[in-house]
């Protein structure tokens, strides 16, 4: 079993819709939770940081169910920016960090 | 500012030929990672290390090895390339085990 599944999308969004990818993890040990943004032909960079407590930042909202093992990233209001594939990533131990194969979402005029 | 600079960007070898991929970080970080990125496979890591002189293997370490003798680079090297290591491959750097991880632009290589 992987230690971080996504659906491999592609989700196919028009602009202004609310969009939602969840992640799950195998590890109920895992310590911190992450969400990276991968655009086409570059390097993955920092979306947000998953809190317990759950977060958000302007559109973006991400929240972390212990309980179900699972991490969502919900993106309201969609602009065409947000294309990307959006990687989940979770860390347990000391140098574990593990990556999901992402969520590609394509955002349409 | 650099943040994590990875050298070459692009690079074809032949099967059994040997390079080494360079990266370069400027943050003064302890923790750098060597990651491969293959469609359908996400990232996985092939070796990382915790600070100056020490290293250690990852999820995918055959066929690589790597080296840290400075703080600030850490060294991939293929000795003798296969075509299974085509792939796009990442360096990144972390300032510790659960932060942040910065990320170089990648270098795609393709072994044939």
């Amino acid at each position: 079993r992987k230690e971080v599944e996504q659906d491999p999308g592609p989700f196919n969004v028009p602009e202004g819709a609310t969009v939602a990818f969840n992640c799950t993890y195998s590890n109920s040990a895992s310590q911190s939770f992450f969400w990276y943004r991968q655009d086409c032909r570059k390097e993955p960079k920092l979306l947000m940081s998953v809190y317990s407590s759950g977060n958000e930042d302007g559109r973006f909202t991400a929240q972390l169910n212990r309980a179900s093992q699972y991490i969502s990233l919900l993106i309201r209001d969609s602009k065409l920016s947000d294309s990307a594939t959006y990687l989940c990533v979770i860390h347990f131990g000391a140098n574990n960090l593990f990556f999901g194969t992402g969520t590609r979402l394509t955002v349409i005029p | 500012n650099a943040g994590v600079t990875q050298t070459p960007k692009f690079r074809v070898l032949k099967t059994g030929q040997s390079m080494t991929l360079l990266c370069a970080q400027d943050m003064n970080h302890e923790y750098m990672y060597w990651y491969r990125q293959d469609p359908g496979m996400g990232l996985r890591l092939i070796h990382y290390s915790v600070g100056e002189g020490t290293t250690a293997k990852g999820e995918v370490p055959d066929g690589y090895n790597v080296s840290r003798l400075k703080k600030q680079n850490f060294l991939l090297g293929l000795e003798s390339a296969a075509p299974s290591q085509t792939s796009v491959y990442f360096c990144a750097s972390s300032s510790s085990a659960t932060g942040e991880a910065f990320f170089g632009q990648g270098t795609r290589l393709t072994v044939v």
